[in-house]
């Protein structure tokens, strides 16, 4: 059974860093891209990242771009989201997402981590 | 990027009818080895999203025969055939077909 389990969110202040984990079971983590969405409190979705499957790809939209930094640890199935410069507009819930290697879509999705930027 | 929009439902919807779902791309999500690069999703109360169609109507695994998806280059439609409680949530389209990978604002699904 493929699970997605983020952790590392919380509490932190504006201009602060925090760096999101998710751990990934169920299926060969190192064959597939992974992805980080993230949904504001009673909003949509919006895609923050994507990372290739050896790592050497990474893609974000402007709104993050620079800020953000997704990264991947095949030996360990684990994907990572590194946060700096944080805003009280990236307040959200973060979803790790796997990308189908097939159907160009995400696949499957964590359960979610909560961020809470704010003084 | 490529901006989705989305229409509205005439909420609520009475158990048993169908329900159509609209999104609309602003650019062709045609690609040219002719599969459309369109995604619907469904985000249940409380829970996280889970993928319902891909390349604009093909189902995903152990999705309902009930959900079906239908379109063009840029407009598009999902249908939701005899409407049940589980069909409650928030509906979203997304196209996948560059980046950055963009969402529609979801459609919200209620039962009458």
């Amino acid at each position: 059974e493929v699970q997605l389990v983020e952790s590392g969110g919380g509490l932190v202040q504006p201009g602060r860093s925090l760096k999101l984990s998710c751990a990934a079971s169920g299926f060969t983590f190192s064959n597939y891209y992974m992805a980080w969405v993230r949904q504001a409190p009673k909003k949509g979705l919006e895609w923050v990242a994507t990372i290739s499957t050896s790592g050497s790809r990474t893609y974000y939209p402007d709104s993050v771009k620079g800020r953000f930094t997704i990264s991947r640890d095949n030996a360990k199935s684990s994907l990572y989201l590194q946060m700096n410069s944080l805003k009280s507009e990236d307040t959200a819930t973060y979803y790790c997402a796997r990308q189908s290697n097939w159907e160009p879509s995400f696949d499957y999705w964590g359960q979610g981590v909560m961020v809470t930027v704010s003084s | 990027d490529i901006v989705m929009t989305q229409g509205a439902l005439p909420n609520p919807v009475p158990s048993g009818e169908s329900a159509s779902i609209t999104c609309q791309s602003s650019k062709s999500l045609l690609h040219s080895n002719g599969k459309t690069y369109l995604n619907w999703y469904l985000q249940r109360p409380g829970q996280s999203p889970q993928l319902l169609i891909y390349w604009m109507s093909t189902r995903a695994s152990g999705v309902s025969d009930r959900f079906s998806g239908s379109g063009s280059g840029t407009d598009f439609t999902l249908k939701i055939s005899s409407v049940e409680a589980e069909d409650v949530g928030v509906y979203y389209c997304q196209q996948f077909l560059e980046y950055p990978r963009t969402f529609g604002g979801g459609t919200k699904l209620e039962l009458k």
